[in-house]
């Protein structure tokens, strides 16, 4: 069973530009989160969803951000117009139920020059 | 507000000591999940343990094991003979009733040869 995917595993980006980053849950699972993490941080949370749906998106950037998880495909997190504040890791992690131990990928690394 | 806590930045040990990471976290919840999360230089999330809440039998595995104190809020993490390949950074985490989890900032553990 392949753990939970994400690519690119690094994207470079200039300013202004857009950012897409993939996320493949694990076989079975439903439930997708979406974390960032900057330089010597923890991870902080950004975006909860099921399929077509969003279920919490309190910890996502009013602009700029946006996430979805549709119904064939990867979920996808999008941040458009880049800026240098955005460089950070993006982890993905899925569950098969909203209160289950959450597994992660490896992460996106995205750098903005 | 639901916070966690690692007051140690940094930690070295030698190679086969134990070694104690500890953390606090702060919720008016009563039933939920606590984790340690390692995260090697590969940048993967990897779980360590999970503890609930509503156990008082303190989780273990192999060489790892945790003191969770719940009225203490507390909730620290023990590696017993460590090892070189237990050198990583260390996140305590916190999952909420809306299944976010809060991450601490971490403890980076150095396993000296």
């Amino acid at each position: 069973n392949a753990g939970v995917m994400q690519n690119p595993r690094h994207l470079v980006r200039r300013r202004g530009q857009e950012a897409r980053l993939r996320c493949s849950p694990m076989k079975g699972h439903s439930h997708v989160y979406w974390y960032r993490q900057l330089p010597e941080e923890g991870l902080k949370f950004m975006v909860y969803l099921q399929k077509e749906n969003i279920i919490d998106e309190s910890g996502m950037p009013k602009e700029r951000f946006s996430a979805e998880f549709p119904k064939e495909g990867p979920s996808i997190l999008r941040i458009q117009q880049v800026v240098r504040g955005d460089s950070a890791a993006y982890f993905c992690a899925s569950s098969p139920f909203g209160t289950d131990t959450q597994y992660f990928g490896p992460g996106t690394r995205l750098t903005v020059l | 507000a639901q916070t966690v806590t690692q007051s140690q930045p940094e930690m070295s040990v030698q190679e086969a000591e134990t070694v104690t990471l500890s953390c606090t976290y702060d919720t008016s919840e009563n039933n939920y999940y606590l984790f340690w999360y390692k995260q090697p230089p590969s940048r993967q999330m990897i779980l360590v343990i999970r503890q609930e809440a509503y156990k008082q039998q303190n989780a273990t595995e192999n060489r790892f094991s945790v003191n969770f104190q719940k009225a203490a809020k507390s909730f620290s993490l023990k590696i017993s003979d460590s090892q070189l390949g237990d050198t990583a950074m260390y996140f305590c985490a916190f999952e909420t009733r809306d299944d976010k989890i809060i991450f601490g900032k971490g403890t980076r553990l150095h396993i000296l040869p």
